[in-house]
Formats: C-alpha cells, structure tokens, sequence
C-alpha cells in the first residue's frame, strides 16, 4: 500500500498570504495525485488532479505541481474561504486508493 | 449536473450491520466507478471500495474484505455499501462518490453518519 505523507499538520496563515502544502509519496506515483478541500460538515471538493490540473470550476490561485514521491498544493493569496482541511490522493496503485491525513489550513 | 443523495443517518448496535444507499442522478450511472469512501470523527479519509455499475464487480479495501459488500442496481440508479460485524470503531461518515474517468473523485454524496454503539 502507498502511504501519504503530508506536512504540515496545521498551517497558519493570515488572509491574502501564500499558503504551501506538502505531500509526499511512501513510492513514485507519477503525477497520478488528487487534492481535496473539506470544510466542517461537508463533504470533500475536488481541487485538483493529475497533480497539476484545477477541476471545473477552481479558481486559479489553487495550483498544484510535482511529480514522483514530492507534490505541493499552493493557494496564492488566501481567502477566508480558503481556510479547511486539504487532504492528497493517490491513484496509481489500487486497491487501495490512500489519502494523507491532512493538512488543516487555519487563520 | 450530476447529485448523489445518501440515505440518512443509523444507529446500529455493535455486531449488527448497516446498509447505506447512494442514489445517483443528473449523469450517466453506469459507466462511472462509485466508491465508498468512509471518516471516522476528527479523522482523515478512508477509501472502503468501489464498483463500475455496468459491470458490477466490486473491488474493496483488504482492511474490510469479507465485511463490506459494494453492490449498484443499475434500474434505479442506486448504489449501496453494505457493512457487517459492526464496531464501535466503524462509528464514521459514510461518503458515496463518483469516480472521474481518472480515478479521483468529482461528485460527492452529503454523506452518512452511522454510529455504532451498544
């Protein structure tokens, strides 16, 4: 099974800042990596897939890149909205898909 | 624009098992993998299995094999997740999700609450 590492646990960021977000992959999985938003009591949002590419409707300032073990999620400036918990995916080798266990992105 | 509406909220005793609904709409139902996707409270994401409708073969997680059953009738659009030997542990969220032809997820259930306590 590929175990997804993500760092930092928590990131503090004030609105209009850079936020960046790691993940890591236990082996190389190309660019076959997901990035999901959830905010409480919702259910998760696609952000971003094949690593680098924003899913209908993300705005811009979510960009993805990486390639192999190393991938970063970043948010150009933040909005209030923007504060939630972001989770990777992996799907190059299945069963099982794994996520990482989240970075919580908080004023 | 595709929806994907979960049957509600179960409280099941410990042992028991739970069977949740996943009704599809909006899109074509057949050919799109549905997963199962579950979240313990204060938790992360846990992937449980999936099935293409069309060819109704499931593939599940080796953690729940032999205690989940992944199954979709295709006449009503409807996916189900059906989990046994129920634990305080599998106390979780239950989330229904569309597979994109890449292999995450586009459209998302509400989600389910099972709680499992004696």
């Amino acid at each position: 099974e590929i175990v997804m590492t993500q760092s930092p646990a928590t990131l503090s960021v004030s609105p209009g800042e850079r936020a960046t977000l790691s993940c890591r992959a236990s082996q190389s999985i190309s660019n076959t990596l997901a990035w999901y938003q959830q905010k409480p009591g919702q259910a998760p949002r696609l952000l971003i897939y094949g690593a680098s590419t924003r899913a209908t409707g993300i705005p811009a300032r979510f960009s993805g890149s990486g390639s192999g073990t190393e991938f970063t999620l970043t948010i150009s400036s933040l909005q209030s909205e923007d504060f939630a918990v972001y989770y990777c995916q992996q799907y190059n080798k299945w069963p099982p898909y794994t996520f990482g266990q989240g970075t919580k992105l908080e004023i | 624009q595709v929806q994907l509406v979960q049957s509600g909220a179960e409280v099941k005793k410990p042992g028991s098992s739970v069977k949740v609904s996943c009704k599809a709409s909006g899109g074509t139902f057949s050919t799109y993998a549905i997963s199962w996707v579950r979240q313990a409270p204060g938790q992360g994401l846990e992937w449980m299995g999936g099935i293409i409708p069309m060819f109704g073969t499931a593939n599940y997680a080796q953690k729940f094999q032999g205690r989940v059953t992944i199954t979709a009738d295709e006449s009503t659009n409807t996916a189900y997740m059906e989990l046994s030997s129920l634990r305080s542990v599998d106390t979780a969220v239950y989330y229904c999700a569309r597979m994109s032809g890449g292999g995450n997820w586009d459209y998302w259930g509400q989600g389910t609450l099972v709680t499992v306590s004696s």
